[in-house]
Protein backbone atom coordinates (compact mmCIF):
# COMPACT_ATOMS: atom_id res chain seq x y z
CA UNK A 1 0.00 0.00 0.00
CA UNK A 2 2.86 2.76 -1.10
CA UNK A 3 0.54 5.26 -2.84
CA UNK A 4 2.21 8.56 -3.50
CA UNK A 5 5.89 7.98 -1.83
CA UNK A 6 7.79 11.29 -1.83
CA UNK A 7 11.82 12.11 -0.76
CA UNK A 8 13.07 13.39 1.44
CA UNK A 9 11.03 13.94 3.97
CA UNK A 10 13.58 16.77 5.39
CA UNK A 11 15.76 18.74 3.68
CA UNK A 12 17.95 22.01 4.14
CA UNK A 13 19.17 24.30 1.54
CA UNK A 14 21.54 27.25 1.14
CA UNK A 15 20.18 29.86 -0.99
CA UNK A 16 21.05 29.83 -4.61
CA UNK A 17 21.24 25.46 -4.34
CA UNK A 18 19.41 23.10 -6.48
CA UNK A 19 17.70 20.04 -5.11
CA UNK A 20 15.06 17.69 -6.61
CA UNK A 21 11.89 16.30 -4.85
CA UNK A 22 11.16 13.06 -6.14
CA UNK A 23 7.69 11.63 -6.12
CA UNK A 24 6.68 8.21 -6.91
CA UNK A 25 2.94 6.79 -7.09
CA UNK A 26 2.38 2.96 -7.52
CA UNK A 27 -1.65 3.83 -8.68
CA UNK A 28 -1.39 3.76 -12.11
CA UNK A 29 -2.75 7.57 -11.88
CA UNK A 30 -2.67 9.66 -15.00
CA UNK A 31 -2.54 13.04 -12.98
CA UNK A 32 0.09 14.46 -10.81
CA UNK A 33 0.55 17.22 -9.17
CA UNK A 34 2.52 19.40 -7.08
CA UNK A 35 1.42 21.85 -4.52
CA UNK A 36 3.36 23.96 -1.63
CA UNK A 37 1.45 24.67 1.50
CA UNK A 38 2.39 27.74 3.71
CA UNK A 39 1.29 29.18 6.68
CA UNK A 40 -1.96 30.76 6.79
CA UNK A 41 -2.27 30.36 3.07
CA UNK A 42 -4.22 27.32 0.98
CA UNK A 43 -2.57 24.28 -0.70
CA UNK A 44 -1.06 26.53 -4.11
CA UNK A 45 -0.31 24.30 -7.32
CA UNK A 46 2.89 24.32 -8.34
CA UNK A 47 3.29 22.44 -11.86
CA UNK A 48 0.58 19.33 -12.76
CA UNK A 49 0.86 16.26 -15.39
CA UNK A 50 -2.43 14.62 -16.88
CA UNK A 51 0.06 11.90 -18.37
CA UNK A 52 3.85 10.70 -19.30
CA UNK A 53 5.41 13.08 -21.67
CA UNK A 54 2.42 16.52 -20.31
CA UNK A 55 3.08 19.10 -17.88
CA UNK A 56 1.85 22.51 -17.05
CA UNK A 57 2.03 25.22 -14.68
CA UNK A 58 -0.39 26.00 -12.11
CA UNK A 59 -0.35 28.66 -9.97
CA UNK A 60 2.65 29.02 -8.81
CA UNK A 61 5.26 27.71 -10.92
CA UNK A 62 8.14 30.05 -10.81
CA UNK A 63 11.62 28.90 -9.75
CA UNK A 64 10.57 25.00 -10.23
CA UNK A 65 10.44 22.88 -13.54
CA UNK A 66 8.54 19.25 -13.49
CA UNK A 67 9.18 16.43 -16.09
CA UNK A 68 6.73 13.12 -16.44
CA UNK A 69 8.59 10.53 -18.56
CA UNK A 70 6.78 7.89 -16.69
CA UNK A 71 3.25 7.50 -15.54
CA UNK A 72 4.66 6.93 -11.93
CA UNK A 73 7.39 9.44 -11.54
CA UNK A 74 6.97 13.20 -11.06
CA UNK A 75 10.34 15.14 -9.59
CA UNK A 76 10.03 18.65 -8.44
CA UNK A 77 13.44 20.44 -9.68
CA UNK A 78 13.94 23.63 -7.76
CA UNK A 79 16.90 25.26 -9.83
CA UNK A 80 18.10 27.96 -7.39
CA UNK A 81 16.77 28.40 -4.44
CA UNK A 82 15.19 31.34 -2.17
CA UNK A 83 14.35 31.91 1.11
CA UNK A 84 10.54 32.23 -0.37
CA UNK A 85 10.61 28.70 -1.39
CA UNK A 86 10.70 27.45 2.47
CA UNK A 87 7.67 25.45 2.78
CA UNK A 88 6.04 22.53 3.19
CA UNK A 89 5.64 20.49 -0.40
CA UNK A 90 3.06 17.74 -1.14
CA UNK A 91 2.93 15.81 -3.89
CA UNK A 92 -0.18 14.14 -5.06
CA UNK A 93 -2.01 12.09 -7.87
CA UNK A 94 -5.11 11.20 -9.00
CA UNK A 95 -6.72 8.36 -11.45
CA UNK A 96 -7.63 11.40 -13.63
CA UNK A 97 -7.69 14.96 -13.75
CA UNK A 98 -11.55 15.44 -13.08
CA UNK A 99 -12.67 17.27 -9.64
CA UNK A 100 -14.54 14.66 -8.68
CA UNK A 101 -11.89 12.17 -8.27
CA UNK A 102 -10.09 11.71 -4.93
CA UNK A 103 -6.55 13.19 -5.00
CA UNK A 104 -3.81 11.27 -2.92
CA UNK A 105 -1.21 12.87 -0.94
CA UNK A 106 2.53 12.05 -0.33
CA UNK A 107 3.62 12.40 3.25
CA UNK A 108 4.97 15.86 2.26
CA UNK A 109 8.84 17.68 2.14
CA UNK A 110 9.95 19.98 4.67
CA UNK A 111 11.91 22.72 2.61
CA UNK A 112 14.30 25.04 4.43
CA UNK A 113 15.98 27.92 2.23
CA UNK A 114 18.63 29.41 4.71
CA UNK B 1 -12.07 38.70 -0.83
CA UNK B 2 -10.29 35.32 -0.75
CA UNK B 3 -11.61 32.65 -3.60
CA UNK B 4 -12.32 30.53 -0.79
CA UNK B 5 -12.52 31.76 3.33
CA UNK B 6 -12.64 29.39 6.22
CA UNK B 7 -12.28 30.64 9.59
CA UNK B 8 -8.79 29.60 10.78
CA UNK B 9 -9.66 29.10 14.11
CA UNK B 10 -9.14 27.18 16.35
CA UNK B 11 -12.49 26.10 17.74
CA UNK B 12 -12.25 24.44 21.05
CA UNK B 13 -14.68 21.74 21.73
CA UNK B 14 -15.16 19.32 24.35
CA UNK B 15 -15.37 15.51 23.47
CA UNK B 16 -19.25 14.42 22.64
CA UNK B 17 -20.21 18.22 21.30
CA UNK B 18 -21.31 18.96 17.81
CA UNK B 19 -19.39 21.26 16.01
CA UNK B 20 -19.96 23.19 12.81
CA UNK B 21 -17.77 25.10 10.63
CA UNK B 22 -18.40 26.94 6.88
CA UNK B 23 -16.53 27.81 4.11
CA UNK B 24 -17.55 30.69 1.89
CA UNK B 25 -16.77 30.51 -2.07
CA UNK B 26 -16.95 33.23 -4.57
CA UNK B 27 -17.09 32.28 -7.51
CA UNK B 28 -21.08 31.24 -8.29
CA UNK B 29 -19.75 28.84 -10.95
CA UNK B 30 -18.14 26.55 -9.03
CA UNK B 31 -19.30 22.81 -9.18
CA UNK B 32 -17.35 21.05 -7.34
CA UNK B 33 -16.78 20.76 -3.42
CA UNK B 34 -14.72 18.91 -0.86
CA UNK B 35 -13.89 18.76 2.83
CA UNK B 36 -10.45 17.37 3.45
CA UNK B 37 -8.46 16.59 6.50
CA UNK B 38 -5.06 17.41 7.58
CA UNK B 39 -3.53 15.85 10.66
CA UNK B 40 -0.90 17.87 12.37
CA UNK B 41 2.58 17.74 9.73
CA UNK B 42 0.46 14.88 7.52
CA UNK B 43 -0.56 14.97 4.21
CA UNK B 44 -4.34 16.10 3.77
CA UNK B 45 -6.84 13.34 3.26
CA UNK B 46 -10.33 13.30 1.38
CA UNK B 47 -13.08 13.39 4.32
CA UNK B 48 -16.03 13.82 1.69
CA UNK B 49 -17.44 15.18 -1.41
CA UNK B 50 -20.44 17.93 -1.07
CA UNK B 51 -23.32 16.92 -2.83
CA UNK B 52 -25.96 19.84 -3.48
CA UNK B 53 -28.71 18.08 -1.90
CA UNK B 54 -26.12 17.44 1.06
CA UNK B 55 -24.73 14.23 2.30
CA UNK B 56 -23.85 12.03 5.58
CA UNK B 57 -21.04 10.01 6.67
CA UNK B 58 -21.56 8.87 10.10
CA UNK B 59 -21.10 11.71 12.34
CA UNK B 60 -20.12 13.82 9.83
CA UNK B 61 -22.76 15.85 7.69
CA UNK B 62 -21.77 18.49 4.76
CA UNK B 63 -23.93 21.04 3.45
CA UNK B 64 -24.06 23.30 0.61
CA UNK B 65 -25.87 26.35 -0.23
CA UNK B 66 -25.49 27.72 -3.43
CA UNK B 67 -27.74 31.14 -2.91
CA UNK B 68 -25.24 32.37 0.13
CA UNK B 69 -22.16 30.50 -1.36
CA UNK B 70 -20.87 28.44 1.40
CA UNK B 71 -20.19 24.74 2.15
CA UNK B 72 -20.64 23.59 5.79
CA UNK B 73 -19.36 20.83 7.87
CA UNK B 74 -20.79 19.26 11.20
CA UNK B 75 -19.52 16.80 13.08
CA UNK B 76 -21.48 15.32 15.92
CA UNK B 77 -20.92 13.30 18.88
CA UNK B 78 -17.09 14.61 18.54
CA UNK B 79 -14.36 12.35 19.21
CA UNK B 80 -10.47 12.90 20.56
CA UNK B 81 -9.33 11.58 17.20
CA UNK B 82 -11.43 14.42 15.46
CA UNK B 83 -9.32 17.23 16.27
CA UNK B 84 -7.56 18.10 12.66
CA UNK B 85 -7.39 20.79 10.26
CA UNK B 86 -10.45 20.43 8.27
CA UNK B 87 -9.88 22.12 4.56
CA UNK B 88 -12.28 23.35 2.49
CA UNK B 89 -11.63 22.73 -1.47
CA UNK B 90 -13.96 24.12 -4.34
CA UNK B 91 -13.39 23.91 -8.31
CA UNK B 92 -12.75 27.45 -9.60
CA UNK B 93 -14.55 27.45 -12.53
CA UNK B 94 -17.13 25.41 -14.94
CA UNK B 95 -13.80 23.24 -15.85
CA UNK B 96 -14.57 20.76 -13.46
CA UNK B 97 -11.15 19.49 -12.84
CA UNK B 98 -8.26 18.58 -10.22
CA UNK B 99 -5.97 21.76 -11.32
CA UNK B 100 -8.70 24.03 -10.85
CA UNK B 101 -8.99 23.19 -7.10
CA UNK B 102 -8.49 26.34 -5.05
CA UNK B 103 -7.87 25.45 -1.26
CA UNK B 104 -8.55 27.08 2.03
CA UNK B 105 -6.48 27.50 4.73
CA UNK B 106 -8.06 25.19 6.85
CA UNK B 107 -10.11 25.54 10.07
CA UNK B 108 -8.33 23.94 13.02
CA UNK B 109 -10.37 21.95 15.48
CA UNK B 110 -9.79 21.02 18.71
CA UNK B 111 -11.34 17.93 20.73
CA UNK B 112 -10.70 18.33 24.26
CA UNK B 113 -11.33 15.66 27.00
Amino acid sequence: NAGVTQTPKFQVLKTGQSMTLQCAQDMNHEYMSWYRQDPGMGLRLIHYSVGAGITDQGEVPNGYNVSRSTTEDFPLRLLSAAPSQTSVYFCASSYSTGAGNTIYFGEGSWLTVV
Amino acid sequence: RKEVEQDPGPFNVPEGATVAFNCTYSNSASQSFFWYRQDCRKEPKLLMSVYSSGNEDGRFTAQLNRASQYISLLIRDSKLSDSATYLCVVNRNLLDSNYQLIWGAGTKLIIKP
